[in-house]
């Protein structure tokens, strides 16, 4: 499996906090992406990155943002969290080789 | 958002017996792949599938790529107590699309 590390793992927050989720990968993958992951709806993309600096939104990618200013990294930021935005959030990347591979998730609970 | 169609939803089954689990959709693919999700973890990769016909095996587990290329199967034998969690399909449309669209999962359940 790649290595491929989620910073905080939990998280408590308040309703209109920014909020920033780390991922971080040892591999030199060129795609990253970031899920959320909730019950009866399984994994939704929210945002990808296809190198640095090149991102591009998801499916449920509203109140969201993004940045790659690195190969390794890839910051997802909650710009003012809502309670609709707690959920397990699970970042990916995927080499040339094609087989995605997950990180340890991070939990995120909104109050 | 698209996800694929996977079942069953969720299964109990005593320990030794075989399972078997699905993904269908209308549209093909040129890759499939499975994962297994432990409680707490994130998905684990268990095989990838990159031709229709495809029959690859992981110790218990097989997999298959659907010649139609809109279905895979997944097979696992003699299932033991650690077996439990939400498996996942995951299936790619074209090679230039890079991106995965993943199956709604199917929970197992092992009695002893």
């Amino acid at each position: 499996d790649a290595g491929i590390t989620q910073s905080p793992r939990h998280k408590v927050t308040e309703t209109g906090t920014p909020v920033t989720l780390r991922c971080h990968q040892t591999e030199n993958h060129r795609y990253m992406y970031w899920y959320r992951q909730d019950p009866g709806h399984g994994l939704r993309l929210i945002h990808y990155s296809y190198g640095v600096k090149d991102t591009d939104k998801g499916e449920v990618s509203d109140g969201y943002s993004v940045s790659r200013s690195k190969t390794e990294d890839f910051l997802l930021t909650l710009e003012s969290a809502t309670s609709s935005q707690t959920s397990v959030y699970f970042c990916a990347s995927q080499g040339d080789g094609e087989t995605q591979y997950f990180g340890p998730g991070t939990r995120l609970l909104v109050l | 958002g698209q996800q694929l169609n996977q079942s069953p939803q969720s299964m109990f089954i005593q320990e030794g017996e075989d399972v078997s689990m699905n993904c269908t959709s209308s549209s093909i693919f040129n890759t499939w792949l499975w994962y297994k999700q432990d409680p707490g973890e994130g998905p684990v990769l268990l095989i990838a599938l990159y031709k229709a016909g495809e029959l690859t095996s992981n110790g218990r587990l097989t997999a298959q790529f659907g010649i139609t290329r809109k279905d895979s199967f997944l097979n696992i034998s003699a299932s033991i107590p650690s077996d439990v969690g939400i498996y996942f399909c995951a299936g790619q449309r074209t090679s230039g699309t890079y991106k995965y669209i993943f199956g709604t999962g199917t929970r197992l359940k092992v009695l002893a």
